[in-house]
Order: structure tokens, then sequence, then C-alpha cells
């Protein structure tokens, strides 16, 4: 069975440039979540969408991040412009819905790196 | 809660020994709980959940023991191989909430 699909898995890229990281959920979920990685703050929420609706976006960090899910196996998180300390990795993960309280299924993340 | 990964707790075993990796949760209204998997360069794995009105879960290989009086989480891993070898997180979500996730805990198998 397909994961949760992430691209691109690497990017690297100079301050100051516009970065797109997609993510296709898992067939069915309906509940889509961007997360990013660091050693510093570990694994932190950014933003999620039930149904393709944003719920809550309190977890991005600044108006230079945005993300979107045009359709229910398709969401972009999108920095602009970017900073060295966004360098990370970014999560996207999956689940049948959040009610109820189920697994989030993980991609393998795109590790990006501003310099 | 807010999770903070600083300093990351390791732990090394044996292969063949059983691991117990430990997991303090903050929230008393948390009923859901996971444990997930991540393997270097690789995105958090789910291996086993358990909801408050149970103590102890089994999988293969692997058990779950809650304990909520004191809030506190277990994974016990039998017969370690070197494929367990990785980050294992907790993580604790009240019921229609969002999942926090711990620092996570380093698992080393010694050959």
């Amino acid at each position: 069975d397909a994961g949760v699909i992430q691209s691109p898995r690497h990017e690297v890229t100079e301050m100051g440039q516009e970065v797109t990281l997609r993510c296709k959920p898992i067939s069915g979920h309906n509940s889509l979540f961007w997360y990013r990685q660091t050693m510093m703050r570990g694994l932190e929420l950014l933003i999620y969408f039930n149904n393709n609706v944003p719920i809550d976006d309190s977890g991005m960090p600044e108006d230079r991040f945005s993300a979107k899910m045009p359709n229910a196996s398709f969401s972009t998180l999108k920095i602009q412009p970017s900073e060295p300390r966004d360098s990370a990795v970014y999560f996207c993960a999956s689940s049948p819905n959040t009610q109820g309280n189920q697994p989030q299924h993980f991609g393998d993340g795109t590790r990006l790196s501003i310099l | 809660g807010e999770s903070v990964g600083l300093h990351l707790p390791t732990l090394s075993v044996q292969e063949g020994d059983n691991s117990i990796i430990n997991c303090a949760y903050s929230n008393s209204a948390s009923d859901y709980f996971i444990w997930y998997k991540q393997e270097s360069g690789k995105g958090p794995q789910f291996i086993i959940d358990i909801r408050s009105n149970m103590d102890k879960r089994q999988g293969q290989r692997v058990t779950v023991l809650l304990n909520k009086t004191v809030k506190h989480l277990s994974l016990q891993i039998a017969a370690t191989q070197p494929g367990d070898s990785a980050v294992y997180f907790c993580a604790e979500a009240p019921y229609g909430q969002n999942f926090v996730f711990g620092p996570g805990t380093r698992l080393s198998v010694l050959p």
C-alpha cells in the first residue's frame, strides 16, 4: 500500500528563495498534518487540515509560511522568503480523521537546508 | 505541552535482551497514546497504541504499559534485534485533540 508521499526528499537553496514542499496523503484519509523536526525543538505541529480545510495553523511560525490543500490528494507547504533558521526536516502525516484519535501515518520527510 | 528536543536520552542494550523505553506524559486529560519508531532518514513509523481504558497492550515483540496514576508510559521490546535501533517517540492526545510528541529516546542495539 502506498504511504504518505513527500517531495522533494532533499532541498538545498539560498536564503530569500521560495521553497515549496509537497505531500500526497494516504488515499481515503481525511486529515493531513504538517510537522517540522529539529534537534532543538523536536517534532512540532505547524498546521493541519480536515477535509481539505485548514483547522489550526497556530503552529505556523511566521507569515512567511503558508499551506494549502487544493484537493484530498495533495497539499503544499510554502516558505517565502526562506531563511537559514528554516532549515529542518519537514514531515507530512495523514490519518483517517481527527475524531476518536487515530494513528497518524508519516511520510519520509523533506530535509530542507537554507544557505 | 511543547515538545523540546534537547539532549536525546540513549538506551544501549545487548542484542537478544529485552528493552524498556520510558515516557512521562504531561496532560492528565490525555486518553490516547502512541509509540513511534524513527529510523535515520525516515519518518516516524507507528508501532503500537493504547487508550486510557487499558493498562497494557501487546503486539508482535512489543508491549505498551500505561500507568495513568503517575502519567507514565513504557514500551517493552522483547529479544531486541539490530533492526530495532532507532529513535522511539511517545505521543499523547486528549480526545479529539492533536498529538504532543515526547523528545524521543535513542535505542542502540549492541552486537
